[in-house]
């Protein structure tokens, strides 16, 4: 059981959009940033989002982050093919057990 | 641009201690500002972290592990390292180190590494 929720799949056509959630609590969410990452089958977990809504350098503006409350949204415009992946949401836990939590992951599935 | 690459036996008998190495390369761990991590992935699952540690040696672990888990640093070889004690089939998992910014944003990963428990 992790400690931030997302929906297990989410899918949509090429060139739509498509948002994934993340729900958490004010010890995680509520109060610290969130990151998102994804993971092409096969690799490594990459940086899509950090700070909640910004961008590492290379990642194209189709991707974007927000954060309201306790739950976090990744949005990705323009759908292809190459995002199929897993996406992960990310953050910080200041409960009296601090450490990293993730997300369960979600696949995205382009039609 | 950082790399990371993490080096260690890829079986490991139950009961026994898994040791994994993450060698850095361009980039100095002493230089400091970041947070050297540990992460796994059961096969088929989500990731799970395990911990990490600053350049001065401080260390925070996942509560679920932290009786079970020790992470060094060697600034002079530019490496840290991961032990897991104790291990049962359920520590089998691809094992990533990796750069953390700060409190979970993780910049740059290793390509990670198979370890399977298994006697």
């Amino acid at each position: 059981q992790s400690v931030l929720t997302q929906p297990p799949s989410v899918s949509a056509a090429p060139g739509q959009k498509v948002t994934i959630s993340c729900s958490g609590s004010s010890s995680n969410i509520g109060n610290n940033y969130v990151s998102w990452y994804q993971q092409l089958p096969g690799t490594a977990p990459k940086l899509l989002i950090y700070d909640n809504n910004k961008r590492p350098s290379g990642i194209p503006d189709r991707f974007s982050g927000s954060k309201s409350g306790t739950s976090a949204t990744l949005g990705i415009t323009g759908l292809q093919t190459g995002d199929e992946a897993d996406y992960y949401c990310g953050t910080w836990d200041s409960s009296l057990s601090a450490s990293v939590v993730f997300g369960g992951g979600t696949k995205l599935t382009v039609l | 641009q950082v790399q990371l690459q993490e080096s260690g036996p890829g079986l490991v008998k139950p009961s026994q201690t898994l040791s994994l190495t993450c060698t850095v390369s361009g980039g100095s761990i002493s230089s400091g500002g970041y947070y050297w991590s540990w992460i796994r992935q059961h096969p088929g699952k989500g990731l799970e972290w395990i911990g990490y540690i600053y350049y001065s040696g401080s260390t925070y672990y996942n509560p679920s592990l932290k009786s079970r888990v020790t992470i060094s640093v060697d600034t002079s070889k530019n490496q840290f390292s991961l032990k897991l004690s104790s291990v049962t089939a359920a520590d089998t998992a691809v094992y990533y180190c990796a750069r953390d910014q700060a409190a979970g944003t993780i910049d740059y990963w290793g390509q990670g590494t198979l370890v399977t428990v298994s006697s």
